[in-house]
């Protein structure tokens, strides 16, 4: 089945440092990642949709330059926090699509948990 | 505007009863897609089932059945004699056609206590 995997797992900076995580899609190529935020008891926001070679599209009120996402690669995304401030901590997770139709489900990488000291 | 509402927060049981979990949606989407997914401890979130709006056929896999009812637009997901290992929080989501966006309800958390 389709895997994704998320790097680091979690992860603890100091704040005004920035942090990047990783997303791969393991044994499928992925043209299109979605980048999501999850605070204590939530559901899950979605923050900006990972085209590869092209530009992220952002959500409403997401901020672009504070939350950089590249995709550089049909299996690699990653989504850089800058200057990260205590209210950024919070579970990112990415996903990717398992198939070319519209319909296929999504599947997650493990979540990188994120706190800002 | 999508819309999921997943009314029930919590919900706790005693293992091997039965429990269903609600999800209603709205969509002004004539084709749409809804998924139901288990988000574990461990916080990886993991597929269950996905259902196509112009299927409604329920569906059943093993403890696990969907209902979609495209009158009432709800998608109830419901375990049959619950086990421990189903304590989980569950997310209905639904889809859209055109930018394929995911539309996430707020979760339920379910604890099935031994």
């Amino acid at each position: 089945g389709a895997v994704v995997s998320q790097h680091p797992s979690r992860v603890i900076c100091k704040s005004g440092t920035s942090v990047k995580i990783e997303c791969r899609s393991l044994d499928f190529q992925a043209t299109t990642m979605f980048w999501y935020r999850q605070f204590p008891k939530q559901s899950l926001m979605l923050m900006a949709t990972s085209n590869e070679g092209s530009k992220a599209t952002y959500e409403q009120g997401v901020e672009k330059d504070k939350f950089l996402i590249n995709h550089a690669s049909l299996t690699l995304s990653t989504l850089t926090v800058t200057s990260a401030h205590p209210e950024d901590s919070s579970f990112y997770i990415c996903s990717a699509r398992g198939g070319t139709g519209n319909n296929s489900p999504l599947h997650f990488g493990n979540g990188t948990r994120l706190t800002v000291t | 505007a999508q819309k999921v509402t997943q009314a029930q927060t919590e919900i706790s049981v005693v293992e091997k009863e039965d429990v269903t979990l609600d999800c209603v949606y709205e969509t002004r989407d004539t084709t749409y897609y809804l998924f139901w997914y288990k988000q574990p401890p461990s916080g990886e979130l993991v597929f269950l089932i996905r259902r196509n709006s112009f299927d409604e056929q329920n569906e059943i896999s093993g403890r696990y059945s969907w209902n979609f009812q495209k009158s009432t637009s709800s998608f109830n997901f419901t375990i049959t004699a619950s086990q421990v290992v189903d304590s989980a929080v569950y997310f209905c989501a639904l889809r859209d056609t055109n930018a394929g966006k995911s539309t996430f309800g707020d979760g339920t958390t379910l604890t099935v206590k031994p």
